[in-house]
């Protein structure tokens, strides 16, 4: 069974400090990570996955498999950064169909000025 | 967006009655997904459909149904609306590439009273 679990419902920072949301899996084999943000009432968008090693907006995430977890940082928050951050998992295709991805419960984040 | 819409974007219903929600993709896209959005839950699948006329249950498919005639649509139907039900619904599709990345539609805002 794949869990994703999101450690911190809310998180509140100021503007310009550092930002970490915390995310933790458990899949047997090899997973791809994603993290998704929701603006106030908005769609889900992606952000970033973690097999690109892409930094969108600021934000970058490392999979650690050893510790089995896909954090997300920013070292320096803007206001414009409040929002829901998702992450998720799938499974990888080659082994075997996995298509679907399994969902932490979001932290909601917030930037004071 | 991902060529995705969903309609209605907002519905408010009696309890029993029932409710089709259309989540509509202009890209020709085999893998669609129904999630439902709750404060606390984070964004649990409902049903999924892996091609026309093909479709599986997600964690919550108790009180749903879906149906997938044409590659384009998918729709989510509540046979007998229930409060429990009154939620945000999102639809996706899976993109394309090599990843398993999703794009989500508007949403759809329901209301069961």
């Amino acid at each position: 069974a794949q869990r994703v679990t999101q450690p911190e419902k809310l998180l509140s920072v100021f503007k310009g400090a550092p930002v970490e949301l915390k995310c933790n899996y458990s899949y047997s084999g090899s997973p791809e990570l994603f993290w998704y943000v929701q603006y106030s009432r908005q769609r889900l968008q992606l952000l970033l996955r973690h097999i690109s090693r892409e930094s969108i907006k600021g934000f970058t995430a490392d999979l650690n498999k050893g510790e089995t977890s896909f954090h997300l940082k920013k070292p320096f928050a803007q206001e414009e950064d409040s929002a829901m951050y998702y992450c998720a998992l799938s499974g990888n295709r080659s082994g075997g169909s996995n298509y679907k991805l399994t969902f932490g419960k979001g932290t909601l984040l917030t930037v004071n000025p | 967006d991902a060529g995705i819409t969903q309609s209605p974007r907002h519905k408010v219903t009696e309890t029993g009655t029932p409710v089709t929600l259309r989540c509509h993709q202009t890209e020709n896209h085999r893998y669609m997904y129904w999630y439902r959005q709750d404060p606390g839950h984070g964004l649990r699948l409902i049903h999924y459909s892996y091609g026309v006329k093909d479709t599986d249950k997600g964690e919550v498919s108790d009180g749903y149904s879906v149906s997938r005639s044409k590659t384009e649509d998918f729709l989510l139907t509540l046979e007998s609306a229930t409060s429990s039900q009154t939620s945000v619904y999102f639809c996706a599709i899976m993109s394309g590439s090599s990843y398993n990345e999703q794009f989500f539609g508007p949403g759809t805002r329901l209301t069961v009273l």
